[in-house]
């Protein structure tokens, strides 16, 4: 059982856009800032965002991230197909003293 | 541009102690602001923390493997490394080596920010005799 809830899964067709929710609690989400991990099959993950909604090199602007009180979101605009794959949140825990990952999100592009 | 590349046996047999070994190029491994870390990856399941250290040697993990793992640091080498001993088949994941950038806020006592933001490719590491 992760420390941070996503769901399962999300899906949407090409050109849409979707929005990957992330739950916590005020040791984690609520007391620090939420970064996402973007992985694809059979590769390892990569940063996605950073400190809530920072994008680093790279990341095309497709791709937002958000922060409101324990819960943080994902949103990923004009979905292309490339975009197929999983999404963790993650960020510190106060309480556990060490970073703490969501479930993950696979997305599928339909 | 940073890059880490991991080396270390797939194969580890039952109550044995797993070894894998990061180098790290394009950088040095010794940063002030930087941690360097081990996450792990059971086949179809999500990430876990296994721990980190930093330059000088300091080391932090996770406390459900806390007994069993040792991080350590050759800065002359520029690499980290990752022990695990007496091994069981729940420790059979894709086990990744990345870098940590952080800030901590003394005055508050917490991590201003900590991140994930360069990974080794990932090795699979099998328990089985």
């Amino acid at each position: 059982q992760s420390v941070l809830t996503q769901p399962p899964s999300a899906s949407a067709t090409p050109g849409q856009r979707v929005t990957i929710f992330c739950s916590g609690g005020s040791s984690n989400i609520g007391s620090h800032t939420i970064n996402w991990y973007q992985q694809v099959p059979g590769t390892a993950p990569k940063l996605l965002i950073y400190s809530n909604y920072q994008r680093p090199s790279g990341v095309p602007d497709r791709f937002s991230g958000s922060k409101s009180g324990t819960s943080a979101s994902l949103a990923i605009s004009g979905l292309q197909s490339e975009d197929e794959a999983y999404y963790y949140c993650a960020t510190w825990d106060g309480s556990l003293n060490g970073p703490v990952f969501g479930g993950g999100t696979k997305l599928t592009v339909l | 541009q940073l890059q880490l590349q991991q080396s270390g046996p797939g194969l580890v047999k039952p109550s044995e102690t797993l070894s894998l070994t990061c180098t790290v190029s394009g950088g040095s491994i010794s940063s002030t602001t930087n941690y360097w870390g081990w996450i792990r990856q059971p086949p179809g399941k999500g990430l876990d923390w296994i721990g980190n250290v930093f330059y000088t040697g300091a080391t932090y993990y996770n406390p459900s493997l806390k007994r069993r793992v040792t991080i350590s640091v050759d800065a002359s080498k520029n690499q980290f490394s990752l022990n695990l001993t007496s091994v069981t088949a729940a420790d059979t994941a894709f086990y990744y080596c990345a870098r940590v950038s952080f800030y901590f806020d003394s005055d508050v006592s917490s991590y201003h920010y900590y991140y994930f933001d360069y990974w080794g490719q990932g090795t699979l590491v099998t328990v089985s005799s």
